[in-house]
């Protein structure tokens, strides 16, 4: 089955610690996104790629970095920088490289993070 | 700027009622997409829909049917005989040209509680 695979679903660390999320699908889609989901509100775009070797920030990236060195993969770090990185984590994929007809977003199931 | 606006925070219905989730957007490009996505409890978004801004034809599917009026802005959704089933957090998108067709601008959702 094809889809997109967040691990791990629930991940505590402390504070000032850096942790790496990971995304993988295999679709075949060449974009992938990060959103953030705080309680009540919407997703807000982190980081995007629409292609392998290159990235572009979102609204709200300061704290986060990403890489895109696979098709298939879109790890996300959220860094001792990040002030408040207690959230919800969501990755997705899109088939188009910005073609209209190919920009509905596909999403994983998330990785919630808490820092204590 | 782009903006998506879903003004009801969250509804409560009793089975086999209609609901309807209102969305209302902003945006000064002239092409453009709307999207409907569906959030259960499980976290994992669900896409639903996709319209572009040349097609303002109503659609149904099964039970839901989405309703896109450009001379108000605004892309409706209504849930025909809602069941227990339907309850989730439902999040309206918006995608154009200036900001890239792939870059989606989310309201903050609509939470729906169907009781039996």
């Amino acid at each position: 089955d094809g889809g997109i695979t967040q691990s791990p679903k629930y991940l505590f660390r402390k504070e000032g610690q850096n942790v790496t999320l990971s995304c993988e699908q295999n679709l075949n889609h060449d974009a992938m996104y990060w959103y953030r989901q705080d309680p009540g509100q919407g997703l807000r775009l982190i980081y995007y790629s629409q292609i392998v070797n290159d990235f572009q920030k979102g609204d709200i990236a300061e704290g986060y970095s990403v890489s895109r060195e696979k098709k298939e993969s879109f790890p996300l770090t959220v860094t001792s920088a990040q002030k408040n990185p207690t959230a919800f984590y969501l990755c997705a994929s899109s088939r188009g490289r910005d073609r209209r007809m190919d920009n509905e977003q596909f999403f994983g199931p998330g990785t919630r993070l808490t820092v204590l | 700027a782009q903006k998506v606006t879903q003004a009801q925070t969250e509804i409560s219905v009793v089975e086999k009622e209609d609901v309807t989730l209102d969305c209302v957007y902003e945006t000064r490009d002239t092409t453009y997409y709307l999207f409907w996505y569906k959030q259960p409890p499980s976290g994992e978004l669900v896409f639903l829909i996709r319209r572009n801004s040349f097609d303002e034809q109503n659609e149904i599917s099964g039970r839901y049917s989405w309703n896109f009026q450009k001379s108000t802005s605004s892309f409706n959704f209504t849930i025909t005989a809602s069941q227990v089933v339907d309850s989730a957090v439902y999040f309206c998108a918006l995608s154009g040209m200036n900001t890239g067709f792939q870059k989606l601008v989310f309201g903050t959702g609509t939470r729906l509680l169907v009781s039996p």
